[in-house]
């Protein structure tokens, strides 16, 4: 049972450079979104989907871009990384009527 | 917006006294009020969902109530692995608004 899938768990970028976080679920769920967890700021939406070819901006969207072409993978893409983008990243992943959200172990990202 | 508050920040206990864990929240109307557990380097793991002012739900030694203004996170007898970090988050559409958290930690 394999839940909400994230991939890579660590990575360290340069500035400047781009990357994939990678986000997969296996519940056929609807709903996908990204938080991002900083000390003292909680846990902030970044972006989120309603469901395949539908995407929409969150709290915090500079610098990152999302796309879904399919119900189980939702990535998000670093542009041009920042030491600002410093984070542990988190995909959530749940049915329309949002009763359970399910997140994902994490991606830790540094940028130096 | 919506604003959530978790009190205290971090609260110390020993093996077997019990406790709560308060969360306050303002919003315009509650769509869902839920409670996650995170263990460092993990993420958040889904607790419970509660929806009307009055509602309980219970977990092994937690017990999470709802009024409506906050919600209280009961833990009884608790043991050292009932320590973690305890979120809060109210629903609001398309995203949870989550609190800072209480780090809890059960000394044997």
């Amino acid at each position: 049972n394999a839940g909400v899938t994230q991939t890579p768990k660590f990575q360290v970028l340069k500035t400047g450079q781009s990357m994939t976080l990678q986000c997969a679920q296996d519940m056929n769920h609807e709903y996908m979104s990204w938080y991002r967890q900083d000390p003292g700021m909680g846990l902030r939406l970044i972006h989120y989907s309603v469901g395949a070819g539908i995407t929409d901006q969150g709290e915090v969207p500079n610098g990152y871009n999302v796309s879904r072409s399919t119900t189980e993978d939702f990535p998000l893409r670093l542009l041009s990384a920042a030491p600002s983008q410093t984070s542990v990243y988190f995909c959530a992943s749940s049915s329309v009527t949002g009763n359970t959200i399910y997140f994902g172990e994490g991606s830790w990202l540094t940028v130096v | 917006e919506d604003q959530v508050t978790q009190s205290p920040e971090a609260l110390r206990l020993q093996e077997g006294e019990s406790s709560s864990l308060n969360c306050s929240y303002t919003v315009s109307g509650l769509r869902g009020l839920f409670w996650y557990r995170q263990d460092p380097g993990k993420g958040p793991e889904f607790l419970f969902t509660l929806y009307s002012a009055g509602e309980e739900k219970e977990k092994e030694r937690l017990k999470a109530t709802l009024t409506k203004k906050e919600s209280f996170l009961h833990i009884t007898a608790p043991k050292p692995e009932d320590s973690a970090t305890y979120l809060c988050a109210v629903q609001e559409p398309q995203k949870l608004v989550f609190g800072q958290g209480t780090r809890l930690t059960i000394n044997p």
